[in-house]
């Protein structure tokens, strides 16, 4: 199984700040890549699909960039809803494989 | 447009548990379905899909086996039939829609409607 490891495990940011988290695959998987966002006690949401392409309804500070075996998820200027566990989430093959999780807490 | 789970509950290793998912507000045939399960305090974990008219399955490895996935679009439904549970299945069990987006030719993954969970627990 392809394996996703997410930098940093948590990081601490402020209102405004610019945050970047990186996941990278064991193995090239395209851009078969999305990003979910999970507020304490509460179900994922999908933010990007396909390592790039903004879900429907989700706020242009997120974006998605990357391919082959490292990607990013970029939230241009944190905003108090935005602090949660962000994962990334491969569909290159099966099984399907999550990342670990990036907490985002309040500095 | 919603995703209602049902069927967690407390078992003991070895039992059998079957889960439930009714959708609704959209055609649940037109879409691949998902579960993905959470053990308390930890991440995600990607257990199953199945195709929209139940063609194809896939699983996660340390379930194949024991755990079966399955559908009746005319119920708008799909299930988890879990067999020889383990103390590590313990999770809250999620199910989710894929609406499969396309992009350039090949499709991808997007699970954007999720059930509230459902609650499983395996212990003596």
């Amino acid at each position: 199984a392809i394996q996703m490891t997410q930098s940093p495990s948590s990081l601490s940011a402020s209102v405004g700040d610019r945050v970047t988290i990186t996941c990278r695959a064991s193995q090239g998987i395209g851009t078969e890549l999305a990003w979910y966002q999970q507020r304490p006690g509460k179900v994922p949401k999908l933010l990007i699909y396909a390592a790039s392409s903004l879900e429907t309804g989700v706020p242009s500070r997120f974006s998605g960039s990357g391919s082959g075996t490292t990607f990013t998820l970029t939230i241009s200027s944190l905003q108090s809803d935005d602090f949660a566990t962000y994962y990334c989430l491969q569909d290159s093959t099966y099984p399907r494989t999550f990342g670990q999780g990036t907490k985002v807490e309040i500095k | 447009v919603q995703l209602v789970e049902s069927g967690g509950d407390l078992v003991h290793p070895g039992e059998s548990l079957s889960l439930s998912c009714v959708g609704s507000g959209f055609t649940f045939s037109s879409y691949w379905m998902t579960w993905v399960r959470q053990s308390p305090g930890k991440g995600l974990e990607w257990v199953a899909n199945i195709h929209e008219y139940g063609s194809r399955e896939n699983y996660l490895d340390s379930v194949k086996g024991r755990f079966t996935i399955s559908r009746d679009n005319a119920k708008n439904s799909v299930y988890l039939l879990m067999n020889s549970l383990r103390p590590e299945d313990t999770a809250v069990y999620y199910c989710a829609r894929d609406t499969s987006p396309e992009r350039d030719g090949n499709y991808f993954d997007a699970l954007d409607i999720w059930g509230q969970g459902t609650m499983v627990t395996v212990s003596s």
